[in-house]
């Protein structure tokens, strides 16, 4: 199984700031990853797939970039709906994985 | 607008059975391949299964591999989840999530339902 690891797993951020998620793959997965948000009771919500594209409806304040192993998830200026849990997935191969998650919290 | 609804969660014995659903709308159905995930309480998501548009093919994960079966009936629009020898770690939210793809490889779960929460507990 390719493993996703996110980091940090917990980042502690304001209003305003620039603010980077790290997602490592075990394997090579191409362009093939996909970014979720979640806010607690909700489901996650599509924000970015194949790294870098932003689903229709998500702001330009978030970009994806990478590819291989190691991508990246930016927020170039964290609003006070952004604060929540992010998770990059892979569907290169099977099974699909998620990484495990980077909570974004209020500083 | 797309929707997908589940329901069916509730609470189980060890050991029990439970059948899930998710009525979907707004699109059409049979031409998507379509996903269970679920996520135990303050964990992450976890990919549990999936089934191709005829549902003619299936795929799950290890940990659920002969206990669960995933199925769909293109004719009602609803994709389900049996589960049968409920274990207390298949305690979670489970989410069925349609599949959509740009390459054959670069796929994504571009719609989710709410969720139906599945509780095992003597």
């Amino acid at each position: 199984d390719i493993q996703l690891t996110q980091s940090p797993s917990f980042l502690s951020a304001s209003v305003g700031d620039r603010v980077t998620i790290t997602c490592r793959a075990s394997q090579g997965i191409s362009s093939d990853l996909a970014w979720y948000q979640q806010k607690p009771g909700k489901a996650p919500k599509l924000l970015i797939y194949a790294t870098s594209t932003l689903q229709s409806g998500v702001p330009s304040r978030f970009s994806g970039t990478g590819s291989g192993t190691e991508f990246t998830l930016t927020i170039s200026s964290l609003q006070p709906e952004d604060f929540a849990t992010y998770y990059c997935q892979q569907l290169n191969s099977y099974p699909p994985t998620f990484g495990q998650g980077t909570k974004v919290d209020i500083k | 607008e797309v929707q997908l609804v589940e329901s069916g969660g509730g609470l189980v014995k060890p050991g029990g059975s439970l059948r899930l659903s998710c009525a979907a709308s707004a699109f059409t159905f049979r031409s998507y391949w379509m996903h269970w995930v679920r996520q135990a309480p303050g964990e992450g998501l976890v990919w549990v299964s999936r089934i191709n548009g005829d549902g003619s093919d299936t795929r799950y994960a290890d940990s659920v591999m002969g206990r669960f079966t995933i199925s769909r009936d293109n004719a009602k629009n609803t994709l389900y989840l049996q589960m049968n020898s409920l274990r207390a770690e298949d305690a979670a939210v489970y989410y069925c999530a349609r599949e959509h793809c740009t390459t054959s490889t670069s796929c994504y779960f571009d719609y989710w339902g709410q969720g139906t929460l599945v509780t095992v507990s003597s």
